[in-house]
């Protein structure tokens, strides 16, 4: 079974500052591996997604993760946030040719400063 | 092409009642995952069905919990004779199929089931 470890329950960053949000998972078998974001009385949208291929795997806001296999990471930046990025993100695990059940980790919280 | 629809978005039960919420998926998905997110906390599998199937419910109370996914219709997850620690948020993804197909999970907004 796979799980995942976000070790920071609580980031806090000024505004126009860089951020990594850190994730590390456990798994016997490959995985495909996700970034959802949580606004606010929001449910989740995916924010970005690793399947195969290029390691460095980027959104359309300016977020991006690099799959690392041999530190079993997958690590989210960005190099200089937003106000509006405040929020909470979940990284997600699940086990390629498995049942496809996402096993999250336990959240996030990106707080940015004026 | 709506996206995950659940209802209601805000339940108060009082203890002992029953809670029933609705998860629509999007159109052509066949797939239903249930998560439930307590507060502080991450989300957690609750059960995993298709069509008329439950396919996994490892992550399902044993008791006073239930849920399915008729031919018609949206999946229910209901929730016996509440309790105060059944108050959390419960989100529903839905998903067009399983495998190598079902690699992201489409999530409705959650219900906030609040129980006094």
């Amino acid at each position: 079974a796979q799980s995942v470890t976000q070790l920071d329950s609580q980031v806090p960053v000024f505004e126009e500052a860089p951020v990594e949000l850190r994730c590390n998972y456990s798994s016997s078998v490959s995985v495909y591996l996700f970034w959802y974001v949580q606004y606010p009385n929001q449910g989740l949208q995916l924010l970005l997604k690793y399947l195969s291929g290029s390691t460095l795997v980027e959104s359309i806001n300016g977020f991006e993760a690099e799959f690392n296999k041999s530190q079993t990471s997958f690590h989210l930046r960005k190099p200089s946030v937003h106000i509006s990025d405040t929020a909470e993100y979940f990284c997600a695990v699940s086990e390629s040719g498995g049942s496809y059940i996402p096993t999250f980790g336990r959240g996030t919280s990106l707080i940015v400063h004026p | 092409n709506a996206g995950v629809m659940q209802n209601p978005r805000h339940l108060v039960r009082r203890r002992g009642q029953e809670a029933r919420l609705r998860c629509s998926p999007m159109k052509g998905h066949s797939h239903v995952y249930w998560y439930r997110q307590l507060p502080e906390e991450g989300l957690k599998f609750m059960v995993y069905l298709q069509k008329e199937n439950i396919i996994d419910e490892s992550g399902m109370p044993k008791e006073r919990f239930s849920a399915e996914f008729p031919k018609e219709g949206p999946s229910i997850l209901r929730i016996q004779q509440v309790v105060r620690g059944d108050s959390a948020a419960y989100f529903c993804a839905s998903s067009p199929a399983g495998g190598v197909l079902g690699t992201e999970a489409f999530f409705g907004q959650g219900t906030r089931l609040t129980v006094v």
